[in-house]
């Protein structure tokens, strides 16, 4: 059984487009996150969700919109792609947003912007 | 400068040799992480740990929270070792993962 799930595992797309990744987790987890890798390979966090509720948002364009419709899943929702949101994102689950919790990462969704 | 170092940045070994890779970083921490990211992309969570020394198989993660300093040991080093490692913490003040930029390891035979 997977515990982080995303899909798609690749998205190609083209620039101005709308496109959606989905992430599950089946660990009965409180927090959820999503974290960019760009071409460097460096992880940074964009978004953050306890119980559904939005705890951490980054500086990312807006364009970026999460939705949690349960604890057990959140889902990216990018708008107006352009080249730059080329990347790996992760999706993480924790059973809590606070102190000594370790993170499961899902597979990553490999995002290619043309 | 980031929060969180890492060095080096490179290492190549031979299998066999014991590796150390260092972490330093410059906040009050809850936890500290080290992830391994292997060619195919998936992040693993090898430790997490706030205190003290803890081992699994042959790697081995220890931190000094005077010092803001952890490390990461592999004995007996094997190609299968080769991927990407990763420290990351957690602030007292903060939720997620701040990180490193990676150490990437290639263990030839």
């Amino acid at each position: 059984d997977t515990a982080v799930s995303q899909t798609p595992k690749y998205l190609v797309t083209q620039m101005g487009n709308d496109k959606s990744i989905k992430c599950e987790q089946n660990l009965g987890h409180d927090t959820m996150y999503w974290y960019k890798q760009d071409s460097k390979k460096f992880l940074k966090i964009m978004f953050s969700y306890n119980n559904k509720e939005l705890i951490i948002n980054e500086t990312v364009p807006n364009r970026f919109s999460p939705k949690s419709p349960d604890k057990a899943h959140l889902n990216l929702h990018i708008n107006s792609l352009e080249l730059g949101d080329s990347a790996v994102y992760f999706c993480a689950s924790s059973q809590a947003s606070s102190g000594y919790n370790e993170q499961f990462f899902g597979p990553g969704t490999r995002l290619t912007v043309l | 400068k980031n929060e969180v170092e890492q060095s080096p940045q490179n290492l190549t070994a031979q299998e066999g040799e014991f590796i150390t890779i260092n972490c330093s970083y410059s906040v009050g921490i809850s936890a500290l992480h080290w992830l391994q990211q292997h060619p195919g992309g998936g992040i693993v969570s090898l430790f997490m740990l706030s205190s003290g020394k803890k081992k699994h198989g042959r790697l081995i993660a220890t931190i000094n929270i005077q010092e803001k300093h952890s490390s990461l040991h592999i004995t007996a080093s094997h190609p299968r070792d080769s991927a990407v490692y990763i420290c990351a913490v957690r602030s007292q003040a903060g939720t997620a993962l701040i990180f490193g930029k990676g150490t990437t390891l290639s263990v030839s035979s």
